[in-house]
């Protein structure tokens, strides 16, 4: 039972490079998030899908793009990399029925931009 | 859109003591409630949840109460012990019909003292 999982685990980049943080989630959910998680902060929601090919913005979305051709997979692409974005980023499911829903987290990626 | 205040920011308990995190949120309209545990080097863990029709929820030494006209929840621990140190989050959401990202609070480090 793989759940869900994101990679790379660890990735140094420079300012200006395109960077892709992949998220994988077994359980055929619907929903699936990124979050950034960034000391005084806690964590932020970037993106959020709620199906194949419906995406939307979260609160800190700029700088950002995702994807989701399948449901499985929703990476979550840095097109032109800034020091700002030195963060670890979460990737999250969820079965998206009615009411609330659990979400379910990865193991998260560091992101280091230098 | 929804805000999350949480305190306190780091908390110091004895082992076997009890330990309190207290929440408020801003929109009315939020309905579900979740705390996550989250351990150096992971991913947050769900470890309790409430929903809006509910007061209080109990699962053995942990418990969430919420007062929806106080528009505050909290999380309580009871019986501390060592592998309950940890970075402690809440998070509140509207779901109805769908399900939309969490807004968290910017979390409490809990530290049990042996």
């Amino acid at each position: 039972d793989a759940g869900i999982t994101q990679s790379p685990r660890y990735k140094i980049t420079e300012t200006g490079r395109q960077v892709t943080l992949m998220c994988h989630q077994t359980w055929s959910h619907s929903y699936m998030f990124w979050y950034r998680q960034d000391l005084g902060h806690g964590l932020r929601l970037i993106y959020y899908s709620a199906a194949a090919d419906i995406t939307d913005k979260g609160e800190v979305p700029d700088g950002y793009v995702v994807s989701r051709s399948k449901t499985e997979n929703f990476p979550l692409t840095l097109e032109s990399a800034t020091r700002s974005q030195t963060s670890v980023y979460f990737c999250a499911s969820n079965l998206g029925t009615s009411g609330p829903e659990t979400q379910y987290f990865g193991p998260g990626t560091r992101l280091l931009v230098l | 859109g929804e805000n999350v205040e949480q305190h306190p920011s780091t908390l110091s308990v004895q082992e076997g003591d009890s330990a309190v995190i207290k929440c408020t949120y801003s929109d009315s309209a939020s309905n579900y409630f979740p705390w996550y545990k989250q351990e150096l080097g992971k991913g947050p863990q769900l470890i309790i949840d409430i929903r809006s029709n509910v007061g209080e929820k109990k699962d053995q030494r942990i418990a969430v109460t919420l007062n929806k006209t106080a528009k505050h929840f909290s999380l309580h621990i009871t019986e501390t012990q060592p592998e309950d140190s940890a970075v402690y989050f809440c998070a509140a959401a509207y779901s109805g019909g769908g399900a939309d990202g969490l807004t968290f609070g910017k979390g409490t480090h809990l530290i049990i003292q042996p």
